[in-house]
C-alpha cells in the first residue's frame, strides 16, 4: 500500500511569504502528526490531527497552523515566514491515533528554504 | 525540548561489526521507539519497546530498555554499509500521540 506522501519535496520562499505544506497519509490511518527538523532543534513536534480534530500542539508560535480533512488528508500553514523556519517538515500518520504507542509512518518531508 | 540524550553523537565502524548506541531520557515514559533517518529523508521506525519491557529483538536489531536508569540501548549486529543512517530515539509518555527526540547518532558503517 502506499506509504505516507508529503507534497512538495522542496521549497524555496522569500521571508514574509506564507507556505502550504501537504501530506496524505497511509489509507485508514485517522492520525496525521507533524515534526520540524532543524540542526540546531532536531526533530520538534509541531502538532497531531486525529478525525480532523487538534489534539495535541507543540511549543511553537501562532504563524505555525494546521487542519485535517474528512479524508485525513493534513495541511500545514506557516505565515509570515522567517529566516529560522529553514528546515526539514515530517509528516506521519498511525493507524488508530495510537502512533506514540504502536509507532508512526513517516514521509520523506518537504524541504523549506527560506531566503 | 528534547527529552532523550543519544550517545556518542557519531559512530564510524567497519562492515560486519556491531554497532551499539545509547539513549538516556528524563522523564517515565510509555515507551520508547527507534527510528532510522538516511541523509535527511524520512524516518523509518525499526522498533518499540514498552515501559514494562527489559529486552526486544527485530532481526540484527537488539533493544534493551531500563527504566530504573532511564535508558534504553540499541545494538546492531554485523552491520552492513546500508546500515549507515542516523539513529533516533523516541518516547511515547502515553495518552499523547506526541513524541520526544533525542539529537540522534550517525552510524558511518564503512565497507
Amino acid at each position: 500500500k502506499a506509504g505516507v506522501t508529503q507534497t512538495p519535496r522542496y521549497l524555496i520562499k522569500t521571508r514574509g511569504q506564507q507556505v502550504t505544506l501537504s501530506c496524505s497519509p497511509i489509507s485508514g490511518h485517522r492520525s496525521v502528526s507533524w515534526y520540524q527538523q532543524t540542526p540546531g532543534q532536531g526533530l520538534q513536534f509541531l502538532f497531531e490531527y486525529f478525525s480532523e480534530t487538534q489534539r495535541n500542539k507543540g511549543n511553537f508560535p501562532g504563524r505555525f497552523s494546521g487542519r485535517q480533512f474528512s479524508n485525513s488528508r493534513s495541511e500545514m500553514n506557516v505565515s509570515t515566514l522567517e529566516l529560522g523556519d529553514s528546515a526539514l517538515y515530517l509528516c506521519a500518520s498511525s493507524l488508530g491515533g495510537q502512533g506514540g504507542t504502536y509507532g508512526y509512518t513517516f514521509g520523506s518531508g518537504t524541504r523549506l528554504t527560506v531566503v | 525540548s528534547q527529552q532523550g540524550e543519544e550517545d556518542p553523537q557519531a559512530l564510524s565502524i567497519q562492515e560486519g561489526e556491531n554497532a551499539t548506541m545509547n539513549c538516556s531520557y528524563k522523564t517515565s515514559i510509555n515507551n520508547l521507539q527507534w527510528y532510522r533517518q538516511n541523509s535527511g529523508r524520512g524516518l523509518v521506525h525499526l522498533i518499540l519497546i514498552r515501559s514494562n519491557e527489559r529486552e526486544k529483538h527485530s532481526g540484527r536489531l537488539r533493544v534493551t530498555l531500563d527504566t530504573s536508569k532511564k535508558s534504553s540501548s540499541l545494538l546492531i549486529t554485523a552491520s552492513r554499509a546500508a546500515d549507515t543512517a542516523s539513529y533516533f530515539c523516541a518516547t511515547g509518555q502515553g495518552g499523547s500521540e506526541k513524541l520526544v527526540f533525542g539529537k540522534g547518532t550517525k552510524l558511518t558503517v564503512n565497507p
